[in-house]
């Protein structure tokens, strides 16, 4: 079964400097994974995705995913933290269920507050 | 000329009520779901519908009925509410389960439903 388990609830970090959200992931098959973000009040946005080819991933916003095959992860990164980033982050793993149907399993989230 | 649309955005209701939330998706999609999101920021799935028929049908009390008069448009009605519902309630879709599909999701605002 397909699962995710982002590490850290709460992330601080202060304005320009480097954010990382980490997120690992088990799955018996070859995964697709995706980063989502969530805005106070409002509905989850796609960051960035990876399915298959380049494991550097980049996203809108300048965030940007690694994934690493062999560390089961696929960390969040983004050089230079802006105060517009502060929101929630979700990872989640893409797998089969009921026959064709693909469905996301999320992680628990990390709220990333950025500090002035 | 917003993707996926819920109605209403907030609700509040006492306990004992029905209630009803609308999800319209303008995006061509095939599949639809309805997620909950609790007070911790935990997603999780309920229901999903591909072309009117429901797929997944997670552990969910039978007073949540879901309706898909159309692979375009997703109800979900709710009786006899309690003070656990309250919660917000995330319509998603995706592009076709008959062709390659990554998964990944278009989520709506939410529906912010709180019962008293």
């Amino acid at each position: 079964a397909q699962s995710v388990t982002q590490l850290g609830s709460h992330v601080s970090v202060s304005e320009g400097a480097l954010v990382l959200l980490r997120c690992n992931y088990s799955s018996s098959v070859p995964p697709y994974l995706f980063w989502y973000v969530q805005y106070p009040n409002q509905g989850l946005q796609l960051l960035l995705k990876y399915t298959t080819g380049a494991t550097l991933v980049k996203g809108i916003n300048g965030f940007e995913a690694e994934f690493k095959k062999s560390e089961t992860s696929f960390h969040l990164t983004k050089p230079s933290a802006h105060m517009s980033d502060a929101a929630e982050y979700f990872c989640a793993v893409s797998r089969f269920s009921s026959g064709s149907a693909r469905q996301l399993t999320f992680g628990s989230g990390t709220q990333l507050t950025v500090l002035p | 000329d917003t993707a996926v649309s819920q109605t209403p955005k907030y609700l509040v209701t006492q306990m004992g009520n029905d209630k009803s939330i609308k999800c319209e998706q303008n995006l061509g999609h095939d599949t639809m779901y309805w997620y909950k999101q609790d007070s911790k920021k935990f997603l999780k799935i309920m229901f999903s519908y591909n072309n009117k028929e429901l797929i997944i049908n997670e552990t969910v009390p039978n007073r949540f009925s879901p309706k898909s008069p159309d692979k375009a448009h997703l109800n979900l009605h709710i009786n006899s509410l309690e003070l656990g519902d309250s919660a917000v309630y995330f319509c998603a879709s995706t592009q076709s389960l008959t062709g390659w599909n990554t998964g990944e999701l278009f989520f709506g605002e939410g529906s912010r439903l709180t019962v008293l």
